[in-house]
């Protein structure tokens, strides 16, 4: 059975820094791409980055490129998610999620960061 | 970068009867296209993919049709446990950049 926990979101102040992770189980790690994709409190989906299955390439929704970093370490079957800069907007869910032939198949169950003074 | 749109926001159905969601994209994305369904308090869950291939587990009463611009989900019988919020999400090749819809609705009338 896939299983994708997050971990790490707490109350950090605007400015301040954060890293997320998601340890995966159930599959093979590093056959797959993975993502991070958030939803602010009432809000919709908003697809954050993807990394692809040997971290060789990762891509970032504009809103925060420069600011955040995805990361795999597929030794430990783990995805990570380093936060700097980080704005009131950025206030969300985060979720982690396994891609299967270009197609998110499986979310885990988010992890909330709340950036506030 | 590709602009996912969906219609209505709400839809308000009685049980039983038939749901028609629409998406539309900003620019072709063939059927690289995805539905999701996101209950209260639980992570989405894949629906369709491909634009009408039922992920596994799907009930029948959920298809998916469309391509290039204009999709559609349709649920034939609303039953109780649909009424969720529901995403299209495309996944055109390059760039990989992803986009979803900003979601439906589906509330019992």
């Amino acid at each position: 059975e896939v299983q994708l926990v997050e971990s790490g979101g707490v109350v950090v102040q605007p400015g301040g820094s954060l890293r997320l992770s998601c340890a995966a189980s159930g599959f093979t790690f590093d056959d797959y791409t993975m993502h991070w994709v958030r939803q602010a409190p009432g809000k919709g989906l908003q697809w954050v980055s993807l990394i692809t299955r040997d971290g060789g390439s990762a891509f970032y929704a504009d809103s925060v490129k420069g600011r955040f970093t995805i990361s795999r370490d597929n030794s430990v079957n783990s995805l990570y998610l380093q936060m700097s800069s980080l704005r009131t907007e950025d206030t969300a869910l985060y979720y982690c999620a396994k891609e299967r032939g270009k197609v998110i198949d499986y979310w885990g169950q988010g992890t909330l960061v709340t950036v506030s003074s | 970068e590709i602009v996912m749109t969906q219609s209505p926001a709400t839809l308000s159905v009685s049980p039983g009867e038939r749901a028609t969601l629409s998406c539309r994209a900003s620019q072709s994305v063939s059927t690289n296209l995805a539905w999701y369904q996101q209950k209260p308090g639980q992570a989405p869950r894949l629906l369709i993919y491909g634009a009408s291939t039922r992920a596994t587990g799907i009930p029948a009463r959920f298809s998916g049709s469309g391509s290039g611009t204009e999709f559609t989900l349709t649920i034939s019988s609303l039953q109780s446990e649909d009424f969720a919020v529901y995403y299209c999400q495309q996944y055109k090749n390059w760039p990989p950049v992803r986009a979803f819809g900003q979601g439906t609705k589906v509330e019992i009338k």
